[in-house]
């Protein structure tokens, strides 16, 4: 048990489906992140927020959309997407440097 | 810019084998020093870290000593258990950018 909760924890959607991952903490850290996990590929960054703004958007399609509503909360909200989407969406916090892992949303797109 | 190479998987070890999994880093300035370890099914834990140079940092048995000369941080442990399988990763904070930089990740299986 880190003290970051997501859910919910697996999730299969269709590729017209909009769906939200929810991530949440408290551990009264200042700073959330949202990874991809996806087989044989090395764990990839997908956004960052830092006191609620979003200091990073790597690249990702517009398909993902984030959500910070306040230090605690994390969404992921999802519409259209593809099979190619299907992972594991991990999301963390932290204060400084050490981050703390949630256990994940198994997503599968069909 | 800083990166993290750590050796390829999967490595199959007996119970009670000695256990090594490389992990050397690029960076610069004086980075912290992660591993973390995700069990099957589950998101990432951190395992040890160490914040300068020649800290060693331990665990459930583990231990990496952070090595400034050799850019190093190699996780060990004595004699692993059927419940040490998981993927390991080494992971570096500061350096360059403030970002948490993960190497690829290393899959453990330990046969009984």
């Amino acid at each position: 048990e880190t003290g970051v909760t997501q859910t919910p924890r697996h999730l299969v959607m269709g590729m017209t489906n909009k769906k939200s991952l929810k991530c949440e903490q408290h551990l009264g850290h200042n700073a959330m992140y949202w990874y991809k996990q996806s087989a044989k590929k090395p764990l990839e960054l997908m956004f960052v927020y830092s006191l609620e703004e979003r200091v990073e958007n790597n690249s990702v399609p517009s398909r993902f959309s984030p959500e910070c509503p306040n230090s605690s909360h994390l969404f992921l909200h999802l519409h259209t997407l593809q099979p190619e989407d299907s992972a594991l969406y991990l999301c963390a916090s932290s204060r400084t440097g050490e981050q703390f892992f949630g256990p994940g949303t198994r997503l599968t797109v069909l | 810019g800083d990166s993290v190479t750590q050796m390829e998987g999967p490595v199959t070890l007996s119970e009670e084998a000695f256990l090594t999994i490389n992990c050397t880093y690029t960076a610069t300035g004086y980075p912290s020093l992660f591993w973390y370890v995700q069990y099957p099914g589950e998101g990432l834990q951190l395992l040890l870290k160490a914040t300068k140079a020649d800290d060693k940092g331990s665990n459930k048995g583990f231990e990496a000593t952070y090595r400034k000369e050799t850019t190093s941080f190699h996780l060990e442990k004595g004699s692993v258990q059927v419940s040490d399988s998981a993927v390991y990763f080494c992971a570096l904070y500061g350096g360059a950018t403030n970002k948490l930089i993960f190497g690829t990740g290393t899959l453990l299986a330990v046969q009984p």
